[in-house]
């Protein structure tokens, strides 16, 4: 049973860069598709992104252009990083496994809350 | 890419069934037999009861059943327990090979 742990600051300031990192036990990364989705404070859930194990990624238009998300097979993680943060991004962050393309996703982190405040 | 649609709150009492909607566009729902339902408990991650349109994971109880129309997709869970008050997501593959979710449905166990 494959398990998913996020790390990373739980306080960041605005305008300044979220990274956090998810690792993986349990299962192999390969053949699979590794996601980011977060959940602001009572609202639902936003798909920020993938990298299929191979490294190629794909991310949510409305955060393309401040999300990278990458990995290392090698030390069994993958990390998040978001540029230019606002308040809007404060959110609990998880990290999660789709096993095929079709993005289904069966095994999730515990989640992490990020809060953005100077 | 616009979150699906889905109703904020339903609730139904022990034993009854209920019907969640999730209604997306031609380049989600309507493309695609890869829709999924995810269940929600206060503080806890999300997790997978169907996957595509209408399969059960292993261990899911059968009382939830899964369908679609058109862009609309739906949940059912018929003989509601109090431990199905959760909050319930759908999504869907999109024609731009992204992930959307749907608002998140309340259901209230009466």
């Amino acid at each position: 049973q494959v398990q998913l742990q996020e790390s990373g600051p739980g306080l960041v300031k605005p305008s300044e860069t979220l990274s956090l990192t998810c690792t993986v036990s349990g299962g192999s990364m390969s053949s699979n598709y590794w996601n980011w989705i977060r959940q602001p404070p009572g609202k639902g859930l936003e798909w920020i992104g993938y990298i299929y194990y191979s490294g190629s990624t794909n991310y949510n238009p409305s955060l393309k252009s401040r999300v990278t998300i990458s990995i290392d097979t090698s030390k069994s993680h993958f990390s998040l990083k978001l540029i230019s943060l606002t308040a809007a991004d404060t959110a609990v962050y998880y990290c999660a496994r789709a096993p095929g393309g079709d993005l289904v996703i069966d095994s999730w982190g515990q989640g992490t809350l990020v809060t953005v405040s100077s | 890419q616009s979150a699906l649609t889905q109703p904020a709150s339903v609730s139904g009492s022990p034993g009854q069934s209920v019907t969640i909607s999730c209604t997306g566009t031609s380049s989600d729902i309507g493309s695609y037999t890869f829709v999924s339902w995810y269940r929600q408990h206060p503080g806890k991650a999300p997790k997978l009861i169907i996957f595509d349109v209408r399969n059960r994971p292993s261990g899911v109880s059968n009382r939830f059943s899964g369908s679609k129309s058109g862009n609309t997709a739906s949940l059912t869970i018929s003989g509601l327990q109090a431990e199905d008050e959760a909050d319930y997501y759908c999504s869907s593959f999109t024609t731009i090979t992204t992930l959307v979710f749907g608002g998140g449905t309340k259901l209230t166990v009466l």
